[in-house]
């Protein structure tokens, strides 16, 4: 079973790129990585999926190199708004057995 | 647009009683699952179900039970309330898919056993 370890918290100004690193030594060929969000009072948002390499969509990038025993999530130009815990998921493709969130990174974006 | 909904966003118990929290899903989705979030531990799995009354136990199934006997309804059901039971619960659901996993999250229902 994969254990993800993220930053406990990160501060970042407002326009600046955030990067959030998730460490997953044991990852499996088979497990992909998955980012969520969560605001204060609300269930956690999926943002970005990926296996390896890269994948970009108009939110996030996700960087995974080839060992994949890491990953980062890449926030461009970050605003107040997104300031929120962002969690790291390793898990097998189409179980939820083996569903694991890491403690998440609270990340506090000022002004 | 996608709906996950939790029947109470804060609930007050008492020791030992019997506490029932509900999830409906308007997504038809076939996978549902129940997460407990307590400070410093992120979102720990309680049971999912991955069809009408199938159910498998979580990381800590330890106290509560599930029940599922419609697609859209997923309940949680803490047997004997305890004090240490007392955090946030997370429903969601996903589309049975191989390759997808997009969990979508309800609210939350803050229990507090006293």
């Amino acid at each position: 079973l994969a254990k993800t370890t993220q930053p406990i918290s990160m501060d970042s100004y407002e326009g600046q790129e955030v990067n959030i690193t998730c460490s997953h030594n044991n990852i499996a060929t088979n497990d992909y990585i998955t980012w969520y969000q969560q605001f204060p009072s609300q269930g956690p948002r999926f943002i970005i999926q990926g296996y390896k390499t890269k994948v970009t969509n108009e939110v996030a990038s996700l960087f995974i190199p080839a060992d994949r025993k890491s990953s980062t999530l890449s926030l461009p130009r970050v605003s107040l708004s997104d300031t929120a815990v962002y969690y790291c998921l390793v898990a097998v493709s189409g179980s939820a057995r083996q569903l694991t969130f890491g403690s998440g990174t609270q990340l506090t974006v000022l002004p | 647009d996608v709906k996950v909904t939790q029947s109470s966003r804060y609930l007050v118990k008492r020791t030992g009683e019997k506490v029932f929290l509900e999830c409906v899903q308007d997504m038809d989705h076939e996978n549902m699952f129940w997460y407990r979030q307590d400070p410093g531990l992120g979102l720990r799995l309680i049971y999912f179900s991955y069809d009408v009354k199938m159910k498998e136990k979580g990381d800590i199934p330890e106290g509560y039970s599930v029940s599922r006997e419609k697609k859209e309804r997923f309940s949680l059901i803490l047997e004997s309330a305890s004090t240490n039971q007392t955090s946030m619960y997370l429903c969601a659901s996903r589309e049975r898919t191989g390759e997808w996993d997009e969990q979508y999250f309800g609210p939350g229902t803050r229990l507090t056993v006293t």
